[in-house]
């Protein structure tokens, strides 16, 4: 079965670095999404995107944060300047469809963030 | 506003007994529903969905959920909990109006006893 895959499994960056989280999405889904989840806490939607932009994103997705999707497989999530708060696992999610009929979303393993 | 709520941070069953884990929501519009399974250092695994239709959904697992609108709830159920239930699973909602932001539950983990 096809499988959404993260790289790095785990990253550790010093604060005020920059990092890039890699996803590479199931290859004919349309959607990508990024979710964090902080050690203990619940899974929170990060962003969105589709079609080459950003189709939602939640408030915690602000300057700090931008999606690229670079080539026709990776999905990226870059972080500038890193706060020691950024340390999370970050789960990407791809789904075949959007608005359309409700699929689920297909989740890689993570990539767990340490900021030191 | 949209949200989840799984009230219980862990459930602990004896295999071969019943398991329910609960989970409550709010949103705007029509609920989408889903479950979610986590395994150690693995992503979420989806398990099962509520779209429309009959209130009690079968997934994954020999898992099952039943949906009730008037108590805004989707708990999780199985009939005879296995060991390698053993999990942390995951409630979540789809927004009502935003279509591509989804909102999840803190969790509930499983622990089922041989």
């Amino acid at each position: 079965e096809p499988e959404v895959t993260q790289t790095p499994s785990h990253q550790v960056t010093q604060m005020g670095q920059e990092v890039i989280l890699r996803c590479v999405p199931i290859s004919n889904h349309l959607y990508f999404y990024w979710y964090r989840q902080i050690l203990g806490q619940k899974v929170e939607f990060l962003v969105s995107f589709y079609n080459n932009e950003i189709s939602e994103k939640s408030e915690i997705f602000d300057d700090q944060f931008s999606v690229e999707r670079p080539d026709g497989s990776n999905f990226t999530l870059k972080i500038r300047s890193t706060k020691l708060e950024d340390s999370a696992m970050y789960f990407c999610a791809s789904t075949l469809t959007g608005t359309g009929e409700v699929q689920p979303q297909h989740f890689g393993d993570g990539t767990r963030l340490s900021i030191l | 506003a949209q949200s989840v709520a799984q009230p219980e941070d862990q459930v602990n069953v004896a295999e071969g007994n019943p398991l329910t884990v609960k989970c409550t929501y709010s949103v705007s519009g029509n609920p989408y529903l889903f479950w979610y399974v986590q395994y150690p250092n693995r992503g979420l695994q989806f398990l099962l969905k509520y779209i429309t239709g009959d209130n009690l959904v079968k997934g994954s697992y020999g898992f099952e959920a039943e949906f009730n609108k008037s108590q805004t709830s989707f708990h999780l159920k199985k009939p005879s909990a296995l060991v390698s239930d053993s999990a942390l699973y995951f409630c979540a909602v789809r927004d009502g109006y935003n279509f591509n932001k989804f909102y999840f539950g803190s969790g509930t983990k499983l622990n089922v006893k041989p």
